[in-house]
């Protein structure tokens, strides 16, 4: 079955580094886009980014657009999001997500993982 | 930025009673619209997408209408394992995905 597994959370200082992974395994991972969707502390959802299911595209909202990038590497089945420049609303917890369709983007998140916590405060 | 907006905020139900969602968007959507079940300290779950095509594994007392700016998730009859947080998501291209603020089902 789809599995996803967020690593790479932590407590940074304001203007801090972060890079989060997420591993994938049950489906062809390069067949898929793949997001990242945050959740503030008692609030609700906010989509982050996305990239291509071959790596060749991505997309970032505007609140992240300049200090975020993301990657994968099809060999490790891996997902990252490189968080740099962080401010204290970037306090959440981090779920990686499965694009529904393979192929194309259709920024439905059909699978998920259990989340990373990250915390920007000094 | 399309802004959705979900009401009520709480929704307070028994089991066995029929619960009714509303998700209204500030432009149209088409039909380019998702519905997910959160519960507690758990991650989100896709239900229902292009607003009425159950999820694999949704079941069948979920279902998703509507089109334009105005969309509804009902639930045919509560079951114990339904209350819980609820989000509707736009997914027009430009500009970004959105989430709505959330709609809470709670045991009445």
């Amino acid at each position: 079955q789809v599995q996803l597994v967020e690593s790479g959370g932590g407590v940074v200082q304001p203007g801090g580094s972060l890079r989060l992974s997420c591993a994938a395994s049950g489906f062809h991972f390069s067949s898929y886009d793949m997001h990242w969707v945050r959740q503030a502390p008692g609030k609700g959802l906010e989509w982050v980014a996305v990239i291509s299911y071959d790596g060749s595209n991505e997309d970032f909202d505007d609140s992240v657009k300049g200090r975020f990038t993301i990657s994968r590497d099809k060999w490790k089945n891996t997902v990252y999001l490189e968080m740099n420049s962080l401010r204290a609303e970037d306090t959440a917890v981090y779920y990686c997500a499965k694009d529904l369709y393979s192929g194309h983007r259709s920024y439905y998140m059909v699978a998920w993982g259990k989340g990373t916590t990250v915390t920007v405060s000094s | 930025e399309i802004v959705l907006t979900q009401s009520p905020v709480t929704l307070s139900l028994s089991p066995g009673e029929r619960a009714t969602l509303s998700c209204r968007a500030s432009q149209s959507v088409n039909s380019l619209l998702a519905w997910y079940q959160q519960k507690p300290g758990q991650a989100p779950r896709l239900l229902i997408y292009d607003a009425s095509n159950r999820a694999t594994g949704t079941p069948a007392r979920f279902s998703g209408r509507g089109s334009g700016t105005d969309f509804t998730l009902t639930i045919s009859s509560l079951e114990p394992e339904d209350f819980a947080v609820y989000y509707c998501q736009q997914r027009t291209k430009r500009p970004k995905p959105t989430f709505g603020g959330g709609t809470k089902v709670e045991i009445k």
